[in-house]
């Protein structure tokens, strides 16, 4: 199974809205596989963000939200805050349940 | 609240086996399925497979050709992730994550990751 696609970097500055999009096909993203996104910052473990494609855990900031058109989904972060700047991942299935991940982005908060 | 403790750091030589362990609790542990997903120094994140605590299921990731082994104990509510045959390659942390069980995959709990070095 290939890794879902999404671009190595995204900045933006203090108060922005920034996109990450996740990349996959018909089979995984496409396939209305809910797809869910981790926040991880530098030595720590990912942390769960984004679930059912759209959904945040309880007690997250509503500043992370989550989409998804065709092949292809997005996690927007708006209202872009220094405690942002970490490393995203999408993750779906692609079937018989087999998880894969997206490669990661990177993002800087100028 | 949830908590996933896992396994000290190992070194092994290549070709070795190494298991690592991870003891949940404040849940209902045969509710859930426990994955492993281990990230290289300065890569991604790679899924390796996942256990069904509650009837023993497994699938795993056909990018370790048969050298992963996910098992678990449910009088200790501990997951075991054995790797043989090891390489250099396989120098990563290793994470337990637990899931929602909702439709799509929804790690919602990890532990606190296990680094495991290969080197002779």
């Amino acid at each position: 199974q290939s890794a879902l696609t999404q671009p190595a970097s995204v900045s933006g500055s203090p108060g922005q809205s920034i996109t990450i999009s996740c990349t996959g096909s018909s089979s995984d993203v496409g396939s209305y596989n809910p797809v869910s996104w981790y926040q991880q910052h530098p030595g720590k473990a990912p942390k769960l963000i984004i679930y059912e494609g759209k959904n945040r855990p309880s007690g997250l900031s509503s500043r992370f939200s989550g989409s998804r058109s065709g092949n292809t989904a997005s996690l927007t972060i708006s209202g872009l805050q220094a405690e942002d700047e970490a490393e995203y991942y999408c993750c779906a299935y692609a079937g018989r349940s087999i998880v894969i991940f997206g490669g990661g982005t990177k993002v800087t908060v100028l | 609240q949830v908590q996933l403790v896992q396994s000290g750091a190992e070194v092994k030589k290549p070709g070795a086996s190494v298991k690592v362990s991870c003891k949940a609790s404040g849940y209902t542990f045969t509710y859930h399925t426990m994955n492993w997903v281990r990230q290289a120094p300065g890569q991604g994140l790679e899924w390796m497979g996942w256990i069904n605590a509650g009837n023993g299921n497994t699938r795993y990731s056909q990018n370790f050709q048969g050298r992963v082994t996910i098992t678990v104990d449910t009088s200790a509510t501990t997951t075991y992730m054995e790797l043989s045959s090891l390489r250099a390659e396989d120098t990563t942390v290793y994470y337990c994550a637990r899931d929602l069980g909702l439709p799509g995959p929804a790690f919602d709990s990890w532990g606190q990751g296990t680094l495991v070095s290969v080197s002779s």
